[in-house]
């Protein structure tokens, strides 16, 4: 049973229009989640995260929302560039600092 | 910056050998995890430490795989046998505190 799921696997934008990677969870006992961006053949890299008890965070380019009542969280990036193609996934923490991730979104920004 | 240390970078073994992993995590980094990601999925959790105790060892497949962390400051993760479906990369975590995890950069295993 998938508690974190990522249901785009891919995703392709344009250089300078938005990008926008969706999450949804189903345990409402998470408390805090994150976005970590990976390369092919390295480690993933923590991008941006959100408490529970907020609904929007925003760090330069990238901002991410929480929907609580649907349990859905979602990645803006504005405006895209092609350093942003990579894989990007989604992470839910739950009990003992444990993170559950989605599958991945793979971004692909065109120049 | 600091860094997760994590060796080889790439391993192949045939099958039914053993192989072994090594993670260094940031010094004073209490917490140390190592995840398996299957090509195309997310990366999933096959233990985690707290100094040298094992907090959560639930999905890790006992009868082949053993992690330790003897002096809980650096780790070791062995396959014995590997088997083809272990081809993965298999990354390294460490956390201070509850914020997130700073990741190695992993060990892509191939098993032919």
């Amino acid at each position: 049973d998938q508690q974190v799921k990522q249901n785009s696997p891919s995703l392709s934008v344009q250089e300078g229009r938005i990008s926008i990677l969706n999450c949804d969870y189903t345990n409402s006992m998470f408390d805090y989640f994150l976005w970590y961006k990976k390369y092919p053949a390295e480690g993933p890299t923590f991008l941006i995260s959100i408490s529970s008890i907020k609904d929007k965070n925003e760090d330069g380019r990238f901002t991410v929302f929480l929907n609580k009542s649907a349990k859905h969280l979602s990645l803006h990036i504005v405006p895209s560039q092609p350093g942003d193609s990579a894989v990007y996934f989604c992470a839910a923490r739950g009990a003992g600092n444990m993170l559950t991730f989605g599958g991945g979104t793979r971004l692909m920004v065109k120049p | 910056e600091a860094e997760v240390a994590q060796s080889p970078r790439y391993k192949i073994t045939e099958k039914s050998q053993a192989v072994a992993f090594w993670c260094d995590p940031i010094s004073g980094h209490a917490t140390l995890y190592w995840y398996r990601q299957i090509l195309g999925q997310g990366p999933e959790l096959l233990v985690q430490f707290q100094d040298e105790s094992v907090v959560d060892d639930s999905q890790l497949p006992k009868d082949r795989f053993s992690a330790e962390r003897l002096k809980g400051v650096d780790s070791t993760l062995k396959i014995q046998p590997a088997e083809l479906g272990d081809s993965a990369m298999y990354l390294c975590a460490s956390s201070l505190d509850h914020y997130g995890y700073t990741f190695g950069s992993g060990t892509r295993l191939t098993v032919v």
